[in-house]
């Protein structure tokens, strides 16, 4: 089973601010790597697959990069409305499909 | 536009059984395999559940193995999840999803609560 691993567990952030969270794959899952966001009460929604590929409608200020074992998604300027958990998952070696364990971003 | 509307869940003692239900439209149903993915309160994402397009194959989380078992009715559109042996652990609210490896049709889920 593929372990993911996201860091940190919790960022806490002011709206602007430039934002990096980090996914690391216990083994290479190549460019199979999807981000959601997902914010209280709320369903996941997806942002961001084969590790860079933005979902249609998806501000430009979410990004993804990375391939192998490290991934990143970044968010150029923090607006109000991306305060949230973040997950990525990997779909390359299945079954299971796997999870990271989320990032919350919060307010500084 | 995809639209998965979950349903069945409640509240069950442990030991108890449950069947949900995924009622699928938008896309091509039998073209597609499908997940079922859940979230235990304050927790993240587990993945539960796979079955193939044409249900030759399942897969399950080994959390659940022998005590769940998905399936799928491709004349109604609907995919399901019977659940067996149901365990506190098993609280959450449950997703189904349409395989593209990544998941990106969420509804709004059915709340699986399991207490005595």
């Amino acid at each position: 089973e593929i372990v993911m691993t996201q860091s940190p567990a919790t960022l806490s952030v002011s709206p602007g601010e430039r934002v990096t969270l980090s996914c690391r794959a216990s083994q290479s899952v190549s460019s199979n790597l999807a981000w959601y966001q997902q914010k209280p009460g709320q369903a996941p929604r997806l942002l961001i697959y084969g590790a860079s590929t933005r979902v249609t409608g998806i501000p430009a200020r979410f990004s993804g990069s990375g391939s192998g074992t490290e991934f990143t998604l970044t968010i150029s300027s923090l607006q109000s409305e991306d305060f949230a958990v973040y997950y990525c998952q990997q779909y390359d070696n299945w079954p299971p499909w796997t999870f990271g364990q989320g990032t919350k971003v919060e307010i500084k | 536009q995809v639209q998965l509307v979950e349903s069945g869940g409640g509240v069950v003692q442990p030991g108890g059984s449950l069947r949900l239900s995924c009622a699928a439209s938008g896309f091509t149903f039998s073209d597609y395999g499908m997940h079922w993915v859940r979230q235990a309160p304050g927790k993240g994402l587990e993945w539960v559940a796979f079955i193939r397009y044409d249900g030759s194959n399942t897969y399950y989380a080994d959390s659940v193995k022998g005590r769940f078992t998905i399936s799928r009715d491709d004349s109604m559109n609907t995919l399901y999840l019977q659940m067996n042996s149901l365990r506190a652990e098993d609280t959450a609210v449950y997703y189904c999803e349409k395989d593209r490896g990544f998941f990106d049709s969420w509804g709004q889920g059915t709340l699986v609560t399991v207490s005595s």
